[in-house]
């Protein structure tokens, strides 16, 4: 099967930079994914990491390292629209065909 | 585009009744899924149609099934409903390829069960 962890609840203050960390364990890992959820809405995707290293997408950045099934989120220059639910998951193709698994969310709350 | 399209939006059922989620996409994607989403949780993967003619079992598969219709619509139906499948349901769609991860999703559905 697949797991991931990610911590629960992460609070930072506007302006500042935030880090949201996942672990996962999966047999048949292709990459690791981010999404965000305000409350009430759908996820959105925020990014995709394949490969070791970084991507950046404007304030966002993600990372990974396949050797320590391991990744990050960052935010900087936080801004209160910024406070929602951040999901990893993990793009699993070990049965033939891809599935999507997520973690249980990191709630994130931005403080003036 | 409209993307990914579920309906209903809203649904309220008793106990033991039936009934059937559709979803629709309009990007010619490949894979499509179900997840479910209760209260200050992740998204649980139900089912998922990796291609056109196939379907797999997700992580909570029970009490559930699919249909890939056709290339644009992959339905989930709940024969006998129960108040522990009271949810937000979510499809969405994908490529389907190795190199991206990106899921497109639908508004979501919310189900009461009573």
């Amino acid at each position: 099967g697949q797991s991931l962890e990610q911590p629960s609840e992460v609070t930072a203050v506007e302006g500042a930079i935030v880090q949201i960390n996942c672990t996962y364990q999966t047999s048949g890992f292709y990459g690791l994914s981010w999404y965000q959820q305000h409350d009430g809405g759908a996820p959105t995707f925020l990014s995709y990491n394949a490969l070791d290293g970084l991507e950046e997408t404007g304030r966002f950045s993600s990372f990974l390292s396949r050797s320590d099934s391991y990744g990050y989120l960052l935010l900087q220059e936080l801004q209160m629209k910024d406070s929602a639910s951040y999901f990893c998951a993990v793009r699993d193709g070990a049965t033939g065909g891809f599935k999507t698994i997520f973690g249980a969310g990191t709630r994130l709350f931005v403080k003036a | 585009n409209a993307g990914v399209t579920q309906t209903p939006k809203f649904q309220v059922l008793k106990t033991g009744q039936s009934m059937t989620l559709q979803c629709a996409q309009d990007m010619n994607h490949n894979s499509m899924y179900w997840y479910r989403q209760d209260p200050g949780m992740g998204l649980r993967l139900i089912y998922y149609s990796a291609s056109e003619g196939t379907t797999d079992k997700g992580e909570v598969p029970n009490g559930y099934n699919v249909s890939r219709l056709n290339k644009r619509e992959f339905s989930l139906r709940l024969e006998s409903a129960a108040p522990s499948q009271t949810s937000v349901y979510f499809c969405a769609s994908s490529a389907g390829t190795a190199n991206t991860g990106e899921l497109f999703f639908g508004e979501g559905s919310r189900l009461t069960v009573l």
